[in-house]
């Protein structure tokens, strides 16, 4: 019974292709999120949803694009794959947002390999 | 860049030993949030700290915070190999949800 879980765990992809990975999440939590963390480690947030609107949108390229089709599900579609967009993109969520006070649960990770 | 910066990148002790990362960030905060990353894993939660706060302790874990100097110490005691892993401190941007996490330390603990 995972909290946050994702899908695909490993994405390897042809540059140019579009791709999609899931996230869902069972702790009743409003919140979700995007991560996305860089060879180096690196961890920043991409977007963040409020049972589903969109409330952070950070300078992402539009060929990134998340959607939430109920509070507990937050997928992202990437279009026309790029060699950078390589990396690890980890799914969150949380209970409280807008005060940050709360916890991120994080799934284990989608690592996307593009070719 | 909005990131905390972290030290030391990496960090090797033996079993047994104690284990100190520190953060700095550069904004105010009313928060401060420690997170373990195994290899290969996503990041858990360890602890959090509150502004007003300045030591907070969790089993074998000891968070301090200095708001004057806007850093805070993650003191893990008493190592285990199974502490292996990369630690990041996080902080609020704001009074938002967006979470702005450190570079991180790598800690090895061998047996």
């Amino acid at each position: 019974d995972t909290a946050v879980s994702q899908t695909p765990k490993y994405l390897v992809t042809q540059m140019g292709n579009d791709k999609s990975i899931k996230c869902e999440q069972n702790l009743g939590h409003d919140t979700m999120y995007w991560y996305k963390q860089d060879s180096k480690k690196f961890l920043k947030i991409m977007f963040s949803y409020n049972n589903k609107e969109l409330i952070i949108n950070e300078t992402v390229p539009n060929r990134f694009s998340p959607k939430s089709p109920d509070k507990a599900h937050l997928n992202l579609h990437i279009n026309s794959l790029e060699l950078g967009d390589s990396a690890v993109y980890f799914c969150a969520s949380s209970q409280f947002p807008g005060q940050g006070n709360e916890k991120l649960f994080f799934g284990s990770g989608t690592q996307l390999s593009v070719l | 860049s909005q990131q905390g910066e972290e030290d030391p990148q990496a960090l090797s002790i033996q079993e047994g030993e104690n284990a100190t990362m520190n953060c700095s960030y550069k904004t105010s905060i009313n928060n401060l949030q420690w997170y373990r990353q195994n290899s290969g894993r996503g990041l858990v939660h360890l602890i959090l700290i509150r502004s007003n706060e300045r030591e907070k302790h969790s089993g074998r874990l000891r968070v301090t915070l200095d708001t004057s100097k806007k850093s805070s110490s993650l003191l893990i005691t008493a190592s285990r190999a199974a502490d292996t892993a990369s630690y990041f401190c996080a902080t609020p941007w704001g009074n938002t949800d967006k979470l702005i996490f450190g570079t991180g330390t790598r800690l090895q603990v061998f047996p």
